[in-house]
């Protein structure tokens, strides 16, 4: 069993639905949950990171962290065709972040 | 700009060959990482290094040697390439190690036929 699952996807939904992004894990050493978003050809770049279970929110992006289950989940609210992108969830442990494989999402207008 | 960036973007080469990815970073960080991702988009870190000294090298043939020269830079060296090894090929950096937010260059595409 890999260390952090993640579905590639890809993901398509119409511009102004809500995005639903998850991954789960199998390592209870994980410390940091992180969501990173990968446009094509680009370099992947952090938009949010949480520390303990629940949620934290950023603008139309909330990330999700239930520790008990080994699951961690990203909502997009208001989708916009600008989403579009692969959303890989990450974690940290031994300073060394340990990235799922990434969802392919399309938002489409 | 202030950022990490990466060199060559495309590298186009035949099995056997040797060659060099070169990164550079100006955001004063002091680890500097590699990362390998496959076709398959699945990102995998190689190499990290800190303050010019290796740290992780995450069980990847020997055919691959990383280079610090000093803390802004970390080359990539790879002999007799095979063709498992085409893949886009990351560099990242963070102000220290273990930091949750990596900067990452553009990444270089490396092809071998």
């Amino acid at each position: 069993q890999k260390e952090v699952e993640q579905d590639p996807g890809p993901l398509s939904v119409p511009e102004g639905a809500i995005v639903s992004l998850n991954c789960t894990y199998s390592n209870s050493a994980f410390q940091y949950f992180m969501w990173y978003r990968q446009y094509s050809r680009k370099g992947p770049e952090l938009l949010m990171y949480t520390y303990s279970s629940g949620n934290k929110e950023d603008g139309r992006f909330t990330a999700q962290v239930d520790k008990s289950s080994k699951y961690i989940s990203l909502f997009i609210r208001d989708s916009q065709p600008s989403d579009s992108a692969t959303y890989l969830c990450a974690m940290n442990r031994d300073d060394k972040i340990i990235f799922g494989k990434g969802t392919r999402l399309h938002i489409l207008p | 700009d202030t950022a990490v960036s990466q060199t060559p973007k495309y590298l186009v080469t035949q099995m056997g060959n040797d060659k060099s990815i070169k990164c550079e970073q100006n955001l004063g960080h002091d680890t500097m990482y590699w990362y390998k991702q496959d076709s398959k988009k699945f990102l995998k870190i190689m190499f990290s290094y800190n303050n010019k000294e290796l740290i992780i090298n995450e069980t990847v043939p020997n055919r691959f040697s990383p280079k610090s020269p000093d803390k802004a830079h970390l080359n990539l060296h790879i002999n007799s390439l095979e063709l498992g090894d085409s893949a886009v090929y990351f560099c990242a950096s963070s102000p220290t190690l273990g930091d949750n937010e990596q900067f990452f260059g553009p990444g270089t595409r490396l092809t071998v036929l």
